[in-house]
């Protein structure tokens, strides 16, 4: 079964600061996709970024980019140029490829997220 | 595009009664839809993974008689708590995937209160 763990039950950051969470995972999978969502207060689950196992390119998406360690199976989310909007919850989830479609998505415990002004 | 949603948003119902939660894929068609529960302050747990058509695959330690799934078609996925009780008052998500993709779009969720 795969895992995934968060240590860092929350963090905050200063606005306009660099924030680093961090995650690992468990698997004997060697096809599998790594996925970054965001919660906030509303409570609705948003993608902020995604990594597919296969490439070694690091996934960046505007000020959010990963640092993708597939033989360490660890992989952080670091937040550029924090905003304030980015105070939430962010939980690192892991799927293994299937052979159609999506598969399960095994969750982190979450990282609350502060940005502070 | 890839907008999913959930009715009701929020909903309190007495000890004993059924409550149903629907989940909609509006601008695309899904082949599997997943059930989450979330407590406060707590991370996304799998309830269940369903298929249109087929029946419900449950995750170990989920009453498949309590939490009753419907996948009636590509966009429309329920979810009934039949007999509920105050401990099954949580947030329950859903999500769904585009034939063909492999990511998931979430629904807003749905509050439940059982009082």
């Amino acid at each position: 079964a795969q895992t995934v763990t968060q240590s860092q039950p929350e963090m905050s950051v200063q606005e306009a600061e660099t924030v680093t969470l961090s995650c690992t995972y468990d698997t004997s999978e060697n096809n599998y996709y790594l996925f970054w969502y965001k919660q906030p207060p509303s409570r609705q689950m948003i993608l902020v970024i995604r990594q597919e196992a296969y490439k070694q390119q690091n996934a960046t998406e505007n000020r959010f980019s990963v640092n993708f360690q597939k033989a360490a199976k660890s992989f952080s989310l670091k937040i550029s140029d924090s905003q304030l909007g980015d105070t939430a919850m962010y939980f690192c989830a892991f799927m293994k490829q299937g052979p159609g479609g999506s598969e399960k998505l095994v969750f982190g415990k979450g990282t609350k997220l502060t940005v502070n002004p | 595009g890839a907008v999913v949603s959930q009715h009701p948003s929020w909903v309190i119902c007495k000890s004993g009664t059924s409550v149903k939660i629907e989940c909609r894929s509006l601008d695309f068609q899904a082949t599997t839809m997943f059930w989450y529960r979330q407590f406060p302050k707590q991370s996304l747990m799998l309830m269940a993974t369903s298929n249109e058509g087929s029946k419900a695959t449950y995750e170990q330690g989920v009453e498949k008689d309590k939490f009753l799934i419907n996948h009636a078609s590509l966009t429309l996925s329920t979810l009934t708590v039949t007999s509920a009780h105050p401990e099954d008052s949580s947030f329950y998500i859903c999500s769904a995937d585009r034939v063909g993709s492999y990511e998931q779009y979430f629904g807003p969720g749905t509050r439940l209160t059982v009082t």
